[in-house]
């Protein structure tokens, strides 16, 4: 167990919708990093938040969105939820922006 | 874009034997490489990491090793066991982690 934990399991929502996704990153980690597993592929990057300000972002649109709290939780955000969407959305803590990220179980997002 | 790829998506060893699974980056600028190992329906677990300073590293029957020159990385698991079987990725850091695709490591008995 890595210690960083990810709300809910699972999800299932429409198109159009808005999603918040939760995660609680390991203590004394200060970074959190959010990626997008689709079905048999690796993790895409789509930003990292050190000591709650965004540091990096991959190639993902403005409707991806997230936020970095005092206690290093984090929340992604996805607006006007597209199919494509559905995937895995997995969250790493790590004790600095270039450091050994621990993952989360993940989050299974699906979107009809 | 980065380029982050594996040279065989699947692999298929005997139980006992030792496993060598490679990735190729195209990034000359990352200087700090990750391997995971993900089990179905869970999340990346960390392996070993190796820093573009070094060109080895071992740990717990697995061992890392990086050319730089040809842009190499492999992992090695020795004598590997049915637990073992899982989806291995390689991620290399320069700006952020790019992630391989994967692969599949299947463990005969």
């Amino acid at each position: 167990e890595t210690g960083v934990t990810q709300s809910p399991t699972h999800l299932i929502k429409t198109r159009g919708q808005q999603v918040t996704l939760r995660c609680s990153s390991q203590s004394g980690h200060n970074t959190v990093s959010w990626y997008q597993q689709a079905l048999g592929q690796g993790p895409q990057f789509i930003f990292q938040y050190y000591r709650e300000e965004e540091n990096g972002r991959g190639n993902f649109p403005p409707r991806f969105s997230g936020l970095q709290f005092p206690n290093y939780s984090s929340e992604l955000n996805v607006n006007a939820l597209e199919l494509d969407d559905s995937a895995l959305y997995l969250c790493a803590s790590s004790p600095g922006p270039k450091a050994e990220q621990f993952f989360g179980p993940g989050t299974r997002l699906t979107v009809l | 874009g980065e380029s982050v790829g594996l040279h065989l998506p699947t692999l298929s060893v005997q139980e006992g034997d030792n496993s060598i699974i490679n990735c190729a980056y195209s990034n000359s600028a990352s200087d700090y490489f990750i391997w995971y190992k993900q089990e179905s329906g869970k999340g990346p677990q960390f392996i070993i990491d190796i820093r573009s300073n070094m060109d080895k590293r071992q740990g717990q029957r697995v061992t890392v090793l990086l050319n730089k020159t040809v842009k190499h990385l492999s992992l090695q698991i020795a004598a590997t066991q049915p637990g073992d079987s899982a989806v291995y990725f390689c991620a290399e850091n320069s700006d952020q982690f790019y992630f391989g695709t994967g692969t599949s490591l299947t463990v005969i008995p």
